[in-house]
């Protein structure tokens, strides 16, 4: 297990735009969170699953943003008709449930909406 | 709700020496878990520490120390004997007793090392 995956890790996409980004957790862990994170701030949450379930969403989370974990493996993360403030460094972590160590971030996607 | 405050300034430290990044926190859990991470400019975020707030020791892992200070709410980070590749932005995390587990971050520390 080579640990978080993110794909892509860069991406740029036209405002009004749907974008789509890929997170593959490390296989063990139950437990699966995106962050944002914009410049010059640590990450903020978003979202987690706890297997295929998602238990909490932020307020930071609009209409326009969508996850699912369908199998409880790997999650996705949908941003719909994106707008200039979507840009931010987009990280994905796992953990297993009793993890008090054990957070695992990926590398992130990195969006830019122009 | 768990708040994280790293107000530092970014600082420049000399190859070799050694720097504390400041972490101050705010929670009203009693049990609570206290992480740092570093951040270098290729974006991954690479854990170094963690310290419980249970813990009666003080946590090191290799050149990184952790001075928990309870009654002051304070986890600074020590990193000994810096080194070119420390230049980075380092976090102070938290997580709380219930719920998710999620980690509330503070806004980082930069930190650039000189030869």
């Amino acid at each position: 297990d080579t640990g978080v995956s993110q794909d892509p890790r860069h991406k740029i996409t036209k405002r009004g735009q749907n974008v789509t980004f890929r997170c593959d957790p490390i296989s063990e862990h139950n437990r699966l969170y995106w962050y944002r994170q914009t410049l010059g701030q640590g990450p903020e949450f978003l979202t987690y699953f706890q297997n295929e379930a998602q238990l909490e969403k932020s307020r930071l989370l609009s209409d326009r943003f969508s996850a699912e974990r369908p199998k409880g493996s790997f999650s996705t993360l949908e941003i719909q008709r994106t707008e200039q403030g979507d840009s931010a460094m987009y990280l994905c972590a796992s953990s297993l449930i009793s993890g008090s160590y054990g957070y695992t971030f990926g590398s992130g996607t990195r969006l830019t909406v122009v | 709700a768990q708040k994280i405050t790293q107000t530092q300034p970014g600082m420049f430290v000399q190859e070799k020496e050694a720097v504390t990044l400041d972490c101050t926190y705010d929670t009203s859990d009693q049990s609570y878990g206290l992480f740092w991470y570093k951040q270098p400019s290729s974006g991954e975020m690479i854990f170094l520490i963690y310290q419980g707030s249970y813990d009666e020791q003080n946590a090191t892992e290799g050149r990184y120390s952790l001075n928990f200070q309870k009654a002051r709410k304070s986890a600074n980070l020590v990193i000994s004997a810096s080194q070119l590749g420390d230049s980075a932005m380092y976090f102070c995390a938290m997580r709380g007793t219930y719920g998710n587990n999620r980690l509330a971050f503070g806004k980082g520390n930069q930190v650039v090392v000189i030869p």
